[in-house]
């Protein structure tokens, strides 16, 4: 099973709004809404953030939207904070596995 | 609160075992399905493996299968992930983590995660 592609880095001033995309096949993200995103801070533990596309787990801010179109899923940050750099991941059900992708750093400029 | 206590990484030679484990407190373990996932240093997450919450399914990813068996004890709230055949690129750090749910959909979505304990393959 093949990771999910992520745009490497992404960038935006406090205020801003960015998009992550997050590309996969047919066999993952075009054929189930089951894509989450995952927050990592470093040196600490992976954070669920959003769950089947578009659902926030309890305690995670609004500012936090997903969205899945086709084969591709996104994940707009509104109102970028300083908090908010961080390692993005984005993760599908894939047929009886879960497939991540490879990572998108965030940085507040 | 959700706890998940990682333990049992070290140094393993090529070809060796380890068992790591994961103590859960905070929440009714029976109920909830149950993953690992691992991260080589520097990289990204790799899923590795679930088990539902009774222990009657579980998946693997492709790169551990026939090599790592994920079980469980409810009755200690422990998950565990018994590792044969090891190799260098199964070096990094493995979480688990409490599944949104204990089977169908919410089965396949990792919510609350361990701080992970480090496994290095190397000889």
């Amino acid at each position: 099973q093949s990771a999910l592609t992520q745009p490497a880095s992404v960038s935006g001033s406090p205020g801003q709004s960015i998009t992550i995309s997050c590309t996969g096949t047919t066999s993952d993200i075009g054929s189930y809404n089951l894509v989450s995103w995952y927050q990592q801070h470093p040196g600490k533990a992976p954070k669920l953030i959003i769950y089947e596309v578009t659902e926030w787990p309890s305690g995670i801010s609004s500012r936090f939207s997903g969205f899945k179109s086709g084969n591709t899923a996104s994940l707009t940050i509104f109102g970028l904070q300083a908090e908010d750099e961080a390692d993005y991941y984005c993760c599908s059900y894939a047929g009886n596995t879960l497939v991540f992708g490879g990572g998108t750093k965030v940085t507040v400029l | 609160q959700v706890q998940l206590v990682e333990s049992g990484g070290g140094v393993v030679q090529p070809g060796g075992s380890l068992r790591v484990s994961c103590a859960a407190s905070g929440f009714t373990f029976s109920n909830y399905a149950m993953h690992w996932v691992r991260q080589a240093p520097g990289k990204g997450l790799e899923w590795v493996t679930v088990t539902s919450y009774n222990g009657h399914e579980k998946y693997y990813a492709d790169s551990v299968k026939g090599r790592f068996t994920v079980s469980r004890d409810n009755s200690q709230s422990t998950v565990y992930l018994q590792m044969h055949s090891l190799r260098a690129e199964d070096t990094g750090v493995y979480y688990c983590a409490k599944a949104l749910g204990g089977s169908g959909n919410h089965l396949w979505s990792p919510l609350s995660w361990g701080q992970g304990t480090l496994l290095i393959v190397s000889s």
